[in-house]
């Protein structure tokens, strides 16, 4: 079975642009959820989509937002960058049905986004 | 106060030893998870636990819901299990990540 997607791996924006990355979750996996991790900050949650509807979100801006396809692939665009949301970018898909983060997440590799 | 706290934060052992990471946390969860992290960035689940105790071949966690702890412990600690390892609680709809505990063992 292939693992998690996430693409593209490496992005280099200016500030004011906007970026989206996709994830592609593991097969007959419903969950997807979205991370962002700074050295000063650590992993912080984003969002998290299931069966097309956002099931639970994070303390981030507006300028973050979601979706999620039919088929589970899931994307996450940011507007307007700033310097501060230069990170690594990590979706994780789950079996989990009812309630969140009651199945094991498995992790793609990441996008690591630089804001310059 | 963090909602989730790891200790210790950086950690060296000889191969061979055996080794604990400490995760305490303040909030109601639904479950907690232990990740591992190495260099270049991927992330892999070790265990999720609600209850109890859970064993992979030289890892076992456990987590004590009442007292709000959960341990993390390397049997028989061998170089290629130097990395990041991260506590993370699942919490009304969010998951809340530790700071990590860095793990460095030498041969």
């Amino acid at each position: 079975k292939a693992g998690v997607t996430q693409t593209p791996r490496y992005l280099i924006k200016t500030r004011g642009q906007q970026v989206t990355l996709s994830c592609s979750p593991i097969s007959g996996h419903r969950s997807v959820s979205w991370y962002q991790q700074t050295p000063g900050q650590g992993l912080q949650f984003l969002f998290e989509y299931f069966s097309e509807t956002q099931r639970n979100k994070g303390n981030f801006p507006g300028r973050f937002s979601g979706r999620q396809f039919s088929n589970s692939r899931s994307e996450m665009n940011v507007s307007t960058l700033e310097l501060g949301d230069s990170a690594l970018y990590l979706c994780a898909s789950s079996l989990s049905t009812g309630q969140s983060y009651n199945s094991p997440l498995h992790f793609g590799n990441g996008t690591r986004l630089t804001v310059t | 106060k963090n909602e989730v706290e790891q200790s210790p934060q950086n950690l060296t052992a000889q191969e061979g030893e055996f080794i604990t990471i400490n995760c305490s946390y303040s909030v109601g969860i639904s479950a907690l998870h232990w990740l591992q992290q190495h260099p270049g960035g991927g992330i892999v689940s070790l265990f999720m636990l609600s209850s109890g105790k859970k064993k992979h071949g030289r890892l076992i966690a456990t987590i004590n819901i009442q007292e709000k702890h959960s341990s993390l412990h390397i049997t028989a600690s061998h170089p290629r299990d130097s990395a990041v390892y991260i506590c993370a609680v699942g919490s009304q709809g969010n998951l809340i990540f530790g700071k990590g505990t860095k793990l460095s063992v030498k041969p």
